[in-house]
């Protein structure tokens, strides 16, 4: 199957700052990618769609000046978590793939711990 | 709308012991299903699918049958083991809409 990284897989941060993690698809173009969150023992909550030379879409109750998506190449997407506060801690998960694609291929994940 | 429903966890078994994951699904349009397993720590893998009713989709000893009748799509597993522990997720996708995750089932697979 297709492979996607992320970079990097964990980060710890202080309150305030602003956190940027990498989302690749290694062997395969990809005109979309999804980010999602996970709470400890829970299911994943799709962020936000993001979408190669254009904005990303954002689920309802998401952020968007929160979290920040840039969708620069067919081949990586970045999400910003700026002004990170401990709530915001969690795992974040990229994907790329589904919408016209039958499979979505899951990166391995980004631990956030905000101090 | 489009949702999946899973058996609530947490599932306990001995090696080698007989599993079922149910998983069901809103009938809305023809979706693909798959079933997701995610490790400690880790993302999530993709285990296995089915495009079409009737389909099977299999690996890894695990297989599931996609049940248009029934809107069902259960993991088995004829003997599980200790590394087979993990969150199991099962998932819908229509073709041009979001993935749609059910909540996951975690199992623990005891020596």
């Amino acid at each position: 199957g297709a492979v996607v990284s992320q970079h990097p897989s964990w980060v710890i941060c202080k309150s305030g700052t602003s956190v940027k993690i990498e989302c690749r698809s290694l062997d395969f173009q990809a005109t979309t990618m999804f980010w999602y969150r996970q709470f400890p023992k829970q299911s994943l909550m799709l962020m936000a769609t993001s979408n190669e030379g254009s904005k990303a879409t954002y689920e309802q109750g998401v952020e968007k000046d929160k979290f920040l998506i840039n969708h620069a190449s067919l081949t990586l997407s970045t999400l910003t978590v700026t002004s990170a506060h401990p709530e915001d801690s969690s795992f974040y998960i990229c994907s790329a793939g589904g919408g016209q694609h039958d499979t979505q291929y899951f990166g391995p994940g980004t631990r956030l711990t905000v101090l | 709308g489009n949702s999946v429903t899973q058996m609530e966890g947490p599932v306990t078994l001995s090696e080698e012991a007989f599993l079922t994951i149910n998983c069901t699904y809103t009938a809305t349009g023809y979706p693909s299903l798959f079933w997701y397993v995610q490790y400690p720590g880790e993302g999530l893998q993709l285990l296995l699918k089915a495009t079409k009713a009737d389909d099977k989709g299999s690996n890894k000893g695990f297989e599931a049958t996609y049940r248009k009748e029934t809107t069902s799509f259960h993991l088995e597993k004829g003997s599980v083991q200790v590394s087979d522990s993990a969150v199991y997720f099962c998932a819908r996708h229509n073709y041009g809409q979001n993935f749609v995750f059910g909540p996951g089932t975690r199992l623990s697979v005891l020596p």
